[in-house]
């Protein structure tokens, strides 16, 4: 059975601070698919990194970062120097590749809220 | 520039009233999703099309039904919506085939039951 836990619920900060979030999966599948997306109070979920599990090199976008560890099951995602607009929800999320459809599991979801 | 678009973003229905909720794609991807998300709560998947072939989840209740006309448009209804069936519902679609793809999302349509 495949699960993705995101143990923070909600993480609040100021301002230009960094702020983590994490995401750790389950599965038994040998190849699978990582995800990150991020829902705004406008209710859109936007997609932000697909990453696949035989690529373990992180990654940066902007402000943006992810780090993928396979030996933790861990995909978590960094925000640096932070602002208003990146408060929102943030889902973590698994999907098989072995499903040619792609059946998204969820986490949870981990509540940023930016404050000036 | 929208890829995944939903009409209406906002929709008030009565206790029992049939609704129709409406998604449009210009990605001409072969698959399109609906979720239902209740507040605080990750996306539910309802249902699925892989091209016509229409896939249920176990759990979705038969009071949600879909359809898809062609690869561009997607209906989600709901045939006697209950004070439960309140929620934001979330389209997406996908270019699914050999490997998995993304999934992308339209703006939701947020509905009130009454």
């Amino acid at each position: 059975a495949q699960k993705v836990t995101q143990a923070q619920t909600e993480i609040s900060v100021v301002e230009k601070e960094d702020v983590t979030l994490d995401c750790v999966y389950e599965t038994r599948d040998t190849t699978y698919y990582l995800f990150w997306y991020k829902q705004p109070p406008s209710g859109e979920l936007v997609f932000l990194i697909r990453r696949n599990s035989f690529d373990e090199q992180n990654e940066i976008s902007g402000r943006y970062s992810w780090n993928f560890q396979k030996s933790t099951s861990s995909f978590n995602f960094t925000i640096t120097a932070s602002q208003v607009v990146d408060s929102a929800v943030y889902f973590c999320a698994l999907s098989m590749t072995t499903d040619s459809w792609g059946k998204l599991q969820f986490g949870s979801g981990t509540q940023v809220v930016v404050t000036p | 520039d929208a890829m995944v678009i939903q009409n209406p973003r906002y929709q008030v229905t009565q206790f029992g009233k049939p609704v129709t909720l409406s998604c449009s794609q210009t990605l001409n991807h072969n698959v399109m999703y609906w979720y239902q998300q209740k507040s605080s709560q990750a996306p539910k998947l309802l249902f699925h099309y892989y091209d016509k072939d229409f896939n249920n989840e176990a759990d979705t209740p038969d009071n949600f039904q879909s359809r898809r006309p062609n690869t561009s448009f997607c209906f989600l209804d709901i045939r006697s919506p209950g004070l439960g069936d309140a929620a934001m519902y979330l389209c997406a679609t996908s270019r699914a085939g050999e490997r998995t793809d993304t999934q992308y999302f339209g703006p939701g349509t947020r509905l009130t039951v009454l």
